[in-house]
């Protein structure tokens, strides 16, 4: 069975203040792991897929890391609109097509 | 690209009434439409897939009966809890797989039964 286990729960910072996200995975065959937004009452808002170890992808303030075990989501120089809960998701591939297994998200708070 | 329109955002009804959820995609043909569940502060568990033009996929442990599925157009999905309890009380989510990669959500849909 694919877990997801993302830390920490919750994640207060300063704006300007740079941290980063774990995602700590266990899959049969990755196929995709992805990392989403979501902000309160919204749905999730794609953010990064990547699929093998090694792979690194960027987005403004985002940066996501993929090792065989983890993943992590860098935030530099956030600013109080990166505030949401961020979602980490993986698809093994053991699993039907489009089986997501989600971790329980971290939320991030920045202050200005 | 690849938006997925959900309604209602939001709807309160009695226990024992019906109520329907509605994905459109408006940019993109979506063969398939997954719905999620998410209760307050706990993580996106995937109810069933729905495929255009035959019948839905549901997941261990939810009653197909009750959540009813329709794909009947590569544009329209929609979920119908039927006979809801206050138990049914959650946020329903709809996603289709994007064009490149990855899958992209609608807005969600938080019911509540009273």
């Amino acid at each position: 069975e694919d877990q997801v286990t993302q830390s920490p729960e919750a994640l207060r910072l300063q704006e300007g203040e740079s941290s980063s996200l774990n995602c700590s995975y266990t899959v049969s065959g990755l196929r995709g792991l992805f990392w989403y937004r979501q902000d309160p009452g919204k749905g999730p808002e794609f953010l990064f897929t990547l699929y093998s170890a090694g792979e690194e992808k960027e987005k403004e303030r985002l940066k996501a890391t993929l090792t065989k075990k983890e993943s992590f989501l860098h935030i530099t120089a956030p600013k109080p609109e990166d505030s949401a809960t961020y979602l980490c998701a993986v698809q093994g591939g053991g699993t039907s097509y489009g089986k997501l297994t989600f971790g329980q998200g971290t939320i991030l708070t920045v202050h200005p | 690209g690849a938006v997925v329109s959900q309604h209602p955002s939001w709807v309160i009804c009695k226990s024992g009434t019906s109520v329907k959820i509605e994905c459109r995609s408006l940019d993109f043909q979506a063969t398939t439409m997954f719905w999620y569940r998410q209760f307050p502060k706990q993580s996106l568990m995937l109810m069933a897939t729905s495929n255009e033009g035959s019948k839905a996929t549901y997941e261990q442990g939810v009653e197909k009966d009750k959540f009813l599925i329709n794909h009947a157009s590569l544009t329209l999905s929609t979920l119908t809890v039927t006979s809801a309890h206050p138990e049914d009380s959650s946020f329903y989510i709809c996603s289709a797989p994007r064009r490149l990669d990855g899958y992209t959500f609608g807005s969600g849909t938080r019911l509540t039964v009273v």
